[in-house]
């Protein structure tokens, strides 16, 4: 069965400092996707990044960087120069392919407070 | 391009009174869809999917049912509230794919409903 843990609840940062955000999977396939998702206190989720169980290369984009190591399981967010706009709940998220699509798993999600 | 609309944004109803959250999506057709409820302070929980019209699947036994009357209409229902039906509930879609496309959910903005 699939499941994802964030094991940090909440995070305080002041601005500018870099943070990461933890996240572990377990999952018995091996064609699986890994994504993080923002929900900024309006509520709507905002997409951030998509990674295939087959590629395991760093990705950066901005400010935000993940790490994919399929060794540890893990799939791990950081902020560098953290803002006061990136403070949010941040869920990271498993997929498998089943036959009619996909199939999310959330973890339970990591409150991240960035204080000015 | 494709968008998910999902209304009312907030919502205060009486316990014992009925329910109906709507979602609607443009730009695709024959969506995955899915709802999930949020409560306070906690993660996401999936309550039920749909791989097409008429056909619903429930994740967790409750108070609520499900509906999908047309290809992009997916109705969330109750007979009869109750204060722990209070929460953020969020509709979302996703593409169906057997192979190898997983973009993820597209969420809608979430409905806030508060059970008095």
């Amino acid at each position: 069965a699939q499941k994802v843990t964030q094991a940090q609840t909440e995070i305080s940062v002041v601005e500018k400092e870099d943070v990461t955000l933890d996240c572990v999977y377990e999952t018995r396939d091996t064609t699986y996707y890994l994504f993080w998702y923002k929900q900024p206190p309006s509520g709507e989720l905002v997409f951030l990044i998509r990674r295939n169980s087959f590629d395991e290369q760093n990705e950066i984009s901005g400010r935000y960087s993940w790490n994919f190591q399929k060794s540890t399981s893990s799939f791990n967010f950081t902020i560098t120069a953290s803002q006061v706009v990136d403070s949010a709940v941040y869920f990271c998220a498993l997929s498998e392919v089943d036959n009619y699509g996909q199939n999310f798993v959330f973890g339970p999600g990591t409150r991240l407070s960035v204080l000015p | 391009s494709q968008t998910i609309h999902q209304w009312p944004a907030t919502l205060v109803q009486p316990v014992g009174s009925p329910l109906s959250l709507e979602c609607t999506v443009e730009g695709t057709s024959n969506p995955n869809l899915y709802w999930y409820r949020q409560a306070a302070g906690r993660g996401l929980q999936l309550l039920f999917y749909s791989v097409g019209i008429g056909q619903i699947s429930s994740e967790v036994p409750q108070n609520l049912s499900a509906s999908r009357p047309q290809d992009r209409q997916f109705i969330l229902s109750s007979k009869k509230l109750l204060l722990s039906d209070s929460g953020f509930y969020l509709c979302a879609w996703s593409v169906k794919s057997r192979i190898t496309r997983n973009y993820g959910y597209t969420f809608g903005s979430g409905t806030r409903l508060t059970v008095v």
